[in-house]
């Protein structure tokens, strides 16, 4: 099936700091992609909706300038959480689909702590 | 009202039962209709996919969707430790656009 990377699997960063979170599809292609983020115990937000080529849609209330998404091929998409702040720590995931035949597959997800 | 009700739990069951996790949702556009296990600091995996109305059955699990009820199911026979997790469901309009999720229902099966 399916297989959607992500990297890295976990991030220690300074306040103020800028960190990247990868996603990549492997083996195959994806125009679209999505981020969320999730809290403990909590469901998946959706943040932002990433389009190859373009720009990326977000969601009521996440500051696109401070999480900048980037979709520059087809099988990579990354978030930038820029000038990060300890509220901005959380478990971050993207997901990508590969056919309408099948569901959504997810990345393994990035725990990110601002110090 | 949201537009993706589970009951968070938590679900605590013996090994071998059989569970039933359940979602409504109340958006009648939702045509796609997902459900994931998560394991803790781990991202959704996907266990089962449904199109429109009916049953799908993978080995011991079983979705059902009724779209005149708004209502989707999980079941899972012969329920194991290792099943222990939270289940998420999910749904979308189209298979372009975001899903919609629930809130996620932890269970745990007890050896």
């Amino acid at each position: 099936g399916a297989v959607v990377s992500q990297h890295p699997s976990w991030v220690i960063c300074k306040s103020g700091t800028s960190v990247k979170i990868e996603c990549r599809s492997l083996d195959f292609q994806a125009t679209t992609m999505f981020w969320y983020r999730q809290f403990p115990k909590q469901s998946l937000m959706l943040m932002a909706t990433s389009n190859e080529g373009s720009k990326a849609t977000y969601e009521q209330g996440v500051e696109k300038d401070k999480f900048l998404i980037n979709h520059a091929s087809l099988t990579l998409s990354t978030l930038t959480v820029t000038s990060a702040h300890p509220e901005d720590s959380s478990f971050y995931i993207c997901s990508a689909r590969e056919d309408l035949l099948y569901g959504y597959t997810f990345g393994s997800g990035t725990r990110l702590t601002v110090v | 009202q949201k537009e993706v009700e589970q009951d968070p739990g938590p679900l605590s069951v013996p090994e071998g039962a059989i569970v039933s996790l359940n979602c409504t949702y109340s958006n009648s556009a939702f045509q796609y209709f997902m459900w994931y296990r998560q394991y803790s600091r781990k991202g959704p995996e996907l266990l089962m996919y449904t199109y429109s109305s009916g049953n799908k059955e993978d080995g011991r699990f079983t979705a059902q969707v009724d779209k005149s009820s708004k209502y989707i199911s999980l079941f899972i026979r012969d329920s194991q430790p290792s099943d222990s997790a939270t289940y998420l469901c999910a749904m979308s309009v189209t298979g372009n656009t975001p899903l919609v999720f629930g809130k996620g229902t932890r269970l745990s099966v007890i050896a």
